[in-house]
C-alpha cells in the first residue's frame, strides 16, 4: 500500500524558516518523480515544487523560487521541502505527492502557519 | 507558464443529475490533462488521467474527454457522494498548473 506521511509543520514568525518531510512507503521512491502541492485556508490546489525521478531536477511556483528547497533522501525513502522567507500567504496545508498519472497519491497534509 | 481555467465556478445540481464541468488550456497539452475530486478535509483523489483514462476504483458514471485545450469531466448520474470540489490539472511538464476548482453543491 502506498503511503505519503507528512510532517515538520507548524507556527512559524514571517521571515522564518521551516523543513517539511514526507516519509514514503509501498513503492519505488527512487524511481518516482515527486511534488509539494499546498492548499491556503478556503482557497484551491497550488502546485509548489517538484522533483525529477532522477532527482537532479527541481523546478518551482514563481511564488517559492529562490525560497523553496525540494530535495530527497534515497536511503530513507523520504522528501523534503525547505522553507526560507517564509510570509503569510504561504500560510496552508501542504501535500507531498508522487507524480505518476498527474498526481496518483497524496498524503493527508502538513499545515504551516505563518504568523507573528 | 499554461494558465489552466474552469467553468462553472460553482454548479448547484441534484442526485440523479447529469454534470459537466469543462477545463481549458491556454496552450495546448495534448491530452495530458488529470481531474480531481476534493472533499473538505481531505487530500485530492485523482479521477481521470490522461484526459480520458478512469483511476481505478473510480465509478464509471466518471468520464474525460478533449485533447489539446478543451477538456470535460461528465458525471453521468449525480451521486450523493459526489458533492465536492473537482479540479484539473496540467502535466505536460512542470509546472503541474491546477484549474481553480468548481465546486458542486446540493441544489
Amino acid at each position: 500500500e502506498v503511503q505519503l506521511l507528512e510532517s515538520g509543520g507548524g507556527l512559524v514568525q514571517p521571515g522564518g524558516s521551516l523543513r517539511l518531510s514526507c516519509a514514503a512507503s509501498g513503492f519505488t521512491f527512487s524511481s518516482s518523480a515527486m511534488s509539494w502541492v499546498r492548499q491556503a485556508p478556503g482557497k484551491g490546489l497550488e502546485w509548489v515544487s517538484g522533483l525529477s525521478v532522477s532527482g537532479d531536477r527541481t523546478y518551482y511556483a514563481d511564488a517559492v523560487k529562490g525560497r523553496f528547497t525540494i530535495s530527497r533522501d534515497i536511503s530513507k525513502n523520504t522528501l523534503f521541502l525547505q522553507m526560507s522567507s517564509l510570509r503569510a500567504d504561504d500560510t496552508a496545508i501542504y501535500y507531498c505527492a508522487r507524480d505518476l498519472k498527474g498526481t496518483d497519491y497524496w498524503g493527508q497534509g502538513t499545515l504551516v502557519t505563518v504568523s507573528s | 507558464d499554461i494558465q489552466m481555467t474552469q467553468s462553472p465556478s460553482t454548479l448547484s445540481a441534484s442526485v440523479g443529475d447529469r454534470v459537466t464541468i469543462t477545463c481549458r488550456a491556454s496552450q495546448s497539452i495534448s491530452s495530458w490533462l488529470a481531474w480531481y475530486q476534493q472533499k473538505p478535509g481531505k487530500a485530492p483523489k485523482l479521477l481521470i488521467y490522461k484526459a480520458s483514462s478512469l483511476e481505478s476504483g473510480v465509478p464509471s458514471r466518471f468520464s474525460g474527454s478533449g485533447s489539446g485545450t478543451e477538456f470535460t469531466l461528465t458525471i453521468s448520474s449525480l451521486q450523493p457522494g459526489d458533492f465536492a470540489t473537482y479540479y484539473c490539472q496540467k502535466y505536460n511538464s512542470y509546472p503541474f498548473t491546477f484549474g481553480p476548482g468548481t465546486k458542486v453543491d446540493i441544489k
